[in-house]
Parts: structure tokens; C-alpha cells; sequence
């Protein structure tokens, strides 16, 4: 069974600082990895999806990158500003199927002015 | 406006009652799903539907119904609420995206 881990939980950077969000999951035979974003009481918002053929992706300050055979994804902001505070999640797609989605716990993300 | 409602948003509830969880869609989007958010456990998913009157078993469909007679709306059934189902739950659709969320807390 799939398993996806993100560590820390929570980081808390202070604004203008690049930093590194971390995703690691345990079967490399993976469709996608896509980031979400998510708001205190809101749902998810698509950031990014890096499709297994695909080394990077890069929207804006935002840069993600994937390592099948290692299993991890990192996702890099660029000068963080404060509303980039926010909980990050990864997820990991299996087959291509949309039902075949496992989802990471998040890491919150404080960006203090 | 166009995208994803969840009603009712916040819902209190008591232990075996049934609780009905709506999801709509602005769109025709074939796939819709319902999450479940819990600590600890990320998303995890319930049901999902590949359209109308198609409906299958997520990961954790256990004293949960579905529906789907309409492209645009999928509702989720509590049968009888117990109190693991405290939780936020998501519904989605692809490619459009998550709803709000709506937050049970059975007591």
C-alpha cells in the first residue's frame, strides 16, 4: 500500500526566505505527484503536477521537483512572502485513475513578516 | 459563479442519525469524489463517482451511501452517524477541483 509522508508537519520561516517542503512516498511506480495547496477553512488548490516522465515543474516562485527511484518530491518557494502561509500537501497518483490517489499529511507553513 | 458547493458547510449532529452531505457542481465534469480529512490521516477517499448513476467504494466507504442521478450533484449519506465520523469532508471533481469542505462533528 501506497504511503506518503511529509516532514516536518510544521515550519514556520520567516518572509524572504527560499525554503523547501518535503514529500517522500514508498512505491516509486507512481502516474503523478501533484502539490496542493490548502487554506484554513477552504479546500484544496492545485499548485502543481510533475507527471512521472517529468523531472520539474515550475509555476511562478514555485519549483517542484520529483525522484522516482528515491521517492521523493520537493517543492521550493522562492522568497516567501506571508501569504504563502498555508498547509501544503502532496499527493501520489498511482495509475492514472483518479481513484488510485494517496494523499500526505501536510506541512503547515508560517510565514512570519 | 462557476465551481464546487458543499451545503451545509458546519453540521452538528448526534449518534445515530442519518446526515446527508450535499456536493454541486457548476460544471459536467464526469469524476466526483468525496474525501474524508481527518488528523493524521490526510485525505482519504469514500466514494467516487465516473458519472451518473456510476458509483464505486473508496478507501474507507464503511456506514456511507451515495448517489448520483444528476451529473452535477452527488450526495453523501451518513445512515446512521457514529462519532468516528467527526471529520471535514471534501467533495471534488475532476478536472474543476475541491469544494469547501463541510465540518460534522457527531455527538
Amino acid at each position: 500500500k501506497q504511503e506518503v509522508t511529509q516532514i516536518p508537519a510544521a515550519l514556520s520561516v520567516p518572509e524572504g526566505e527560499n525554503l523547501v517542503l518535503n514529500c517522500s512516498f514508498t512505491d516509486s511506480a507512481i502516474y503523478n505527484l501533484q502539490w496542493f495547496r490548502q487554506d484554513p477553512g477552504k479546500g484544496l488548490t492545485s499548485l502543481l503536477l510533475i507527471q512521472s516522465s517529468q523531472r520539474e515543474q515550475t509555476s511562478g516562485r514555485l519549483n517542484a521537483s520529483l525522484d522516482k527511484s528515491s521517492g521523493r518530491s520537493t517543492l521550493y518557494i522562492a522568497a516567501s512572502q506571508p501569504g504563502d502561509s498555508a498547509t501544503y500537501l502532496c499527493a501520489v497518483n498511482e495509475s492514472g485513475g483518479y481513484q488510485k490517489v494517496t494523499f500526505g499529511t501536510g506541512t503547515k507553513l508560517q510565514v512570519i513578516p | 459563479d462557476a465551481g464546487i458547493t458543499q451545503s451545509p458547510r458546519y453540521k452538528i449532529t448526534e449518534t445515530g442519525r442519518q446526515v446527508t452531505l450535499m456536493c454541486h457542481q457548476t460544471w459536467s465534469h464526469s469524476y466526483m469524489f468525496w474525501y474524508r480529512q481527518d488528523l493524521g490521516h490526510g485525505l482519504r477517499l469514500i466514494y467516487y463517482s465516473a458519472a451518473a448513476d456510476i458509483t464505486d467504494k473508496g478507501e474507507v466507504p464503511d456506514g456511507y451511501v451515495v448517489s448520483r442521478s444528476k451529473t452535477e450533484n452527488f450526495p453523501l449519506t451518513l445512515e446512521s452517524a457514529t462519532r468516528s465520523q467527526t471529520s471535514v469532508y471534501f467533495c471534488a471533481s475532476i478536472p474543476g477541483g475541491f469544494g469547501p469542505g463541510t465540518r460534522l462533528l457527531v455527538l
